[in-house]
């Protein structure tokens, strides 16, 4: 395992609620990132973090935020669910980044669904 | 868009063959590439990688073999067992838009029988 630890791993929310997901990390590794996979889409990335409040915004950015106060946890927080994204969300860590060859290891998923 | 995407989404083997998982991608500047395996309810496991510079890389059971003339990339099981049924990904990392990104294929389900 790669001392990633996700919460909560499964939620079900309303519609219009905020939710945050944490992602806690003992590697002490640089790079985090959020990820959600949705069937027929793959894994697409929604932020990633390079460090210490740095952060940048992924392919599937819109209806998100992240914050990173520390190294160990990054957060994901969803301002106001929506029924489009439901879907399962992994956090993923790194020690380099993508230019240096990016072996990228995942967290267990949280499981979210907004009714 | 995906530059990455796998042959076939669904892979029957019987337990003790070998299994080939292919994956094909477009982009010719790719110059590192990472096999995942995802069981159910759990998140991708690394399984494997290889850089653009080798063909070939082993592992425990496990080769993958890159062809970059074709672009194509697959991920060999030998002896496969029970476990080794799951949804097996190939992730490539691109240059993009100035920037460095790891894109993901959609994957193919491996089912193993007994």
């Amino acid at each position: 395992d790669a001392g990633i630890t996700q919460s909560p791993r499964h939620k079900v929310t309303e519609t219009g609620t905020p939710v945050t997901l944490r992602c806690h990390q003992t590697e002490n590794h640089r790079y985090m990132y959020w990820y959600r996979q949705d069937p027929g889409h793959g894994l697409r990335l929604i932020h990633y973090s390079y460090g210490v409040k740095d952060t940048d915004k992924g392919e599937v950015s819109d209806g998100y935020s992240v914050s990173r106060s520390k190294t160990e946890d990054f957060l994901l927080t969803l301002e106001s669910a929506t029924s489009s994204q439901t879907s399962v969300y992994f956090c993923a860590i790194s020690e380099h980044g993508a230019s240096s060859g990016n072996t990228i290891y995942f967290g267990e998923g949280s499981w979210l669904t907004v009714v | 868009g995906e530059s990455v995407g796998l042959h076939l989404p669904t892979l029957s083997v019987q337990e003790g063959d070998n299994s080939i998982i292919n994956c094909a991608y477009s982009n010719s500047a790719s110059d590192y590439f990472i096999w995942y395996k995802q069981e159910s309810g759990k998140g991708p496991q690394f399984i494997i990688d290889i850089r653009s510079n080798m063909d070939k890389r082993q592992g425990q059971r496990v080769t993958v073999l890159l062809n970059k003339t074709v672009k194509h990339l697959s991920l060999q099981i030998a002896a496969t067992q029970p476990g080794d049924s799951a949804v097996y990904f190939c992730a490539e990392n691109i240059y993009e838009a100035g920037d460095y990104k790891l894109s993901f294929g959609a994957g193919t389900t491996v089912t193993v029988r007994a």
